[in-house]
């Protein structure tokens, strides 16, 4: 059974692009949730999303957005790279009847802005 | 809102010996209370959970108590193992506000042979 698989799993952008990171999420799951991770510091919640929808959303600006595909996999774009933005990309997946019990993680992908 | 607050590291031990690291919590409902594990270069792993006060999680030897009246979930190990060293993230989940996990800041463990 794969678990839940990130792709890429590193990129380099320059300020001012955009970005996509891919999520599949465990198989039977079908909630995922985003989180940024900066070097040194603990996953920060992006947003959540389930049935296709954003259920949950962090403290995070506009230039974040997201996508829920109907096999449950998920995107996360970001608009126009600050260097502020380099770090680990978390995806994790849950069931949606049992949100409050674990979620699983991907192995992230390390963005770099330069 | 929510908080985790963890003790900072590193925390640097001898293989064998007792690891506690102390996590303490602020939440306005009543939250489920985790810990997890990250190896260098890896993603997060659900390393025990707790669910409801006076819960005992336990998993590859390592045990939390999910404590109240303390708001604490102190993370221990009787004797840790050199491939114990990893960060350790303390998190939560409030029951009655949404799906997000909070997490604190991470305690990196380092045990020497």
């Amino acid at each position: 059974d794969a678990g839940v698989t990130q792709s890429p799993t590193h990129l380099i952008k320059t300020r001012g692009q955009q970005v996509t990171l891919r999520c599949s999420p465990k198989s039977g799951h079908d909630t995922v949730s985003w989180y940024q991770q900066a070097l040194g510091q603990g996953p920060q919640f992006i947003f959540q999303y389930y049935e296709e929808e954003e259920r949950q959303r962090g403290n995070f600006p506009d230039r974040f957005s997201g996508h829920q595909f109907p096999n449950y996999s998920s995107e996360l774009n970001v608009n126009a790279l600050l260097l502020g933005d380099s770090a680990l990309y978390l995806c994790a997946s849950s069931w949606n009847e049992r949100v409050f019990t674990e979620a699983f993680f991907g192995q992230g992908t390390r963005l770099t802005v330069v | 809102g929510n908080s985790v607050t963890q003790m900072e590291g590193p925390v640097t031990l001898s293989e064998e010996a007792f690891l506690t690291i102390n996590c303490t919590y602020t939440a306005t409902g009543y939250p489920s209370l985790f810990w997890y594990v990250q190896y260098p270069g890896e993603g997060l792993q659900l390393l025990l959970k707790a669910t409801k006060a006076d819960d005992k999680g336990s998993n590859k030897g390592f045990e939390a108590t999910y404590r109240k009246e303390t708001t604490s979930f102190h993370l221990e190990k009787g004797s840790v193992q050199v491939s114990d060293s990893a960060v350790y993230f303390c998190a939560l989940i409030e029951n009655n506000a949404g799906n997000m996990l909070t997490f604190g800041g991470g305690t990196r463990l380092m045990v020497k042979p």
